[in-house]
């Protein structure tokens, strides 16, 4: 079974500070995903990074994939409260000779920037 | 273009009713997948369907749960005789196909309250 451990839970900073968010696992991923979910909605897809050590730049979010495709990160830079939200790390797997798109989640960060 | 469509959005059953999801996923993706999300958590993977076929269902409890997703319709996820346990949100994605970068777009979920 894979998992992802997501870390930390909770986060809750000052606006304009900076964070990082961190989902590791002991399984390799064909890719992985990270997504900002509202409260009762979906979560909506950020970004995918699928080749290892790759950084991927979203205005003010900086995400890695690990050298060996085990381990990402989330850095925000100058947190704002709009950015208050559940942030979830997901793996996608290798299907055998198939690769399929089932998604292991991480228990997600829930982010709070105060004004 | 409709994003992923799930009805209803919320539903409230007693114990020992019968739960019917429904999800109708994007125009063109053939790809179904369903989640599962309890409170403060990630998304756990319950089953993976294409066209008249589950291709995956590791996730998903073998007794009292099953879905579908037929030739024509949308994917309808199924849960007999509830128990309080089974409340959650339940979040079905759909894809165009199952190459690795293909991204998963999530419905905006069904709130299951089991009384």
């Amino acid at each position: 079974t894979q998992l992802l451990e997501q870390s930390p839970q909770f986060l809750s900073i000052q606006e304009g500070e900076n964070l990082t968010v961190y989902c590791n696992s002991s399984s390799v991923f064909s890719s992985l995903q990270w997504y900002r979910q509202e409260p009762g909605e979906g979560p909506v897809l950020l970004v995918t990074v699928v080749t290892g050590g790759e950084v991927k730049k979203l205005k003010r979010l900086t995400f890695q994939f690990g050298d060996a495709r085990k381990d990402s990160s989330l850095h925000i830079t100058a947190a704002q409260p709009g950015d208050t939200g559940l942030y979830l790390c997901a793996g996608e797997s290798f299907g055998g000779g198939t690769s399929y798109g089932k998604l292991t989640f991480g228990q997600g960060t829930i982010l709070t920037v105060h004004p | 273009n409709a994003g992923v469509m799930q009805n209803p959005r919320h539903l409230v059953r007693r114990r020992g009713q019968e739960a019917r999801l429904r999800c109708s996923p994007m125009k063109g993706h053939s790809h179904v997948y369903w989640y599962r999300q309890l409170p403060e958590e990630g998304l756990k993977f319950m089953v993976y369907l294409q066209k008249e076929n589950i291709i995956d269902e590791s996730g998903m409890p073998k007794e009292r749960f099953s879905a579908e997703f037929p030739k024509e319709g949308p994917s309808i996820l199924r849960i007999q005789q509830v128990v309080r346990g089974d409340s959650a949100a339940y979040f079905c994605a759909s894809s165009p196909a199952q190459a690795i970068t293909d991204t998963q777009y999530f419905g905006p979920g069904t709130r299951l309250t089991v009384l």
